[in-house]
């Protein structure tokens, strides 16, 4: 299967300063990547869809300000927590979507994921 | 709204013993299952998924899922389990749009020797 990869894995920063989270399709190109975000022991819950050359979409509840998302190529979004705080500590996951010959796609492609720690 | 149901937070079976995770799912036109395994600190791992054909659908490490249209549900099961089967479980599902996966709270497996 595709290959989605994160980086970084963990993450231990100061409250106050600025974490970017990159996620990259390896071997497949992916115009639409989603961020995920999971507290500990809880489930996955969608933060934002990132599209290629577009503006993200943001889930409700979910400031956009605070968690900044580029998608600069079709292989590589990036989320920014700018001003972090204790409370943003977490586990956030992106995915990517394969396509099929006809548009749709019946299969998401998850990163590791990478564990942020907020000081 | 898509949503997804897991109904038991904890599972706990003795090894050697049949093992079922429910999972109910309510999703608009025909649905697209999954089911996802994470361990510890650990990204999530496919186990399989139902697009279309078969109701019953076989997956990675001996699991299998029947997909029930009636009752709206997708069991994960697995005939034997393993102590190596503990970990979080998740079902997840989505529509034939290109829309996100939407996840169920999770089942914890606990396998006991």
């Amino acid at each position: 299967g595709a290959v989605v990869s994160q980086h970084p894995s963990w993450v231990i920063c100061k409250s106050g300063t600025s974490v970017k989270i990159e996620c990259r399709s390896l071997d497949f190109q992916a115009t639409t990547m989603f961020w995920y975000r999971q507290f500990p022991k809880q489930s996955l819950m969608l933060m934002a869809t990132s599209n290629e050359g577009s503006k993200a979409t943001y889930e409700q509840g979910v400031e956009k300000d605070k968690f900044l998302i580029n998608h600069a190529s079709l292989t590589l979004s990036t989320l920014t927590v700018t001003s972090a705080h204790p409370e943003d500590s977490s586990f956030y996951i992106c995915s990517a979507p394969g396509t099929t010959s006809g548009g749709t796609y019946n299969e998401q492609f998850f990163g590791p994921g990478t564990r942020l720690t907020v000081l | 709204a898509q949503s997804v149901a897991q109904p038991e937070d904890q599972v706990n079976v003795a090894e050697g013993n049949p093992l079922t995770v429910k999972c109910t799912y309510s999703v608009s036109g025909n649905p697209y299952l999954f089911w996802y395994v994470q361990y510890p600190n650990r990204g999530l791992q496919f186990l399989l998924k139902y697009i279309t054909g078969d109701n019953l659908v076989k997956g990675s490490y001996g699991f299998e899922a029947e997909f029930n249209k009636s009752q709206t549900s997708f069991h994960l099961k697995k005939p034997s389990a393993l102590v190596s089967d503990s970990a979080l479980y998740f079902c997840a599902a989505r529509n034939s749009g290109n829309t996100p996966l939407v996840f169920g709270k999770g089942t914890r497996l606990s396998v006991i020797a």
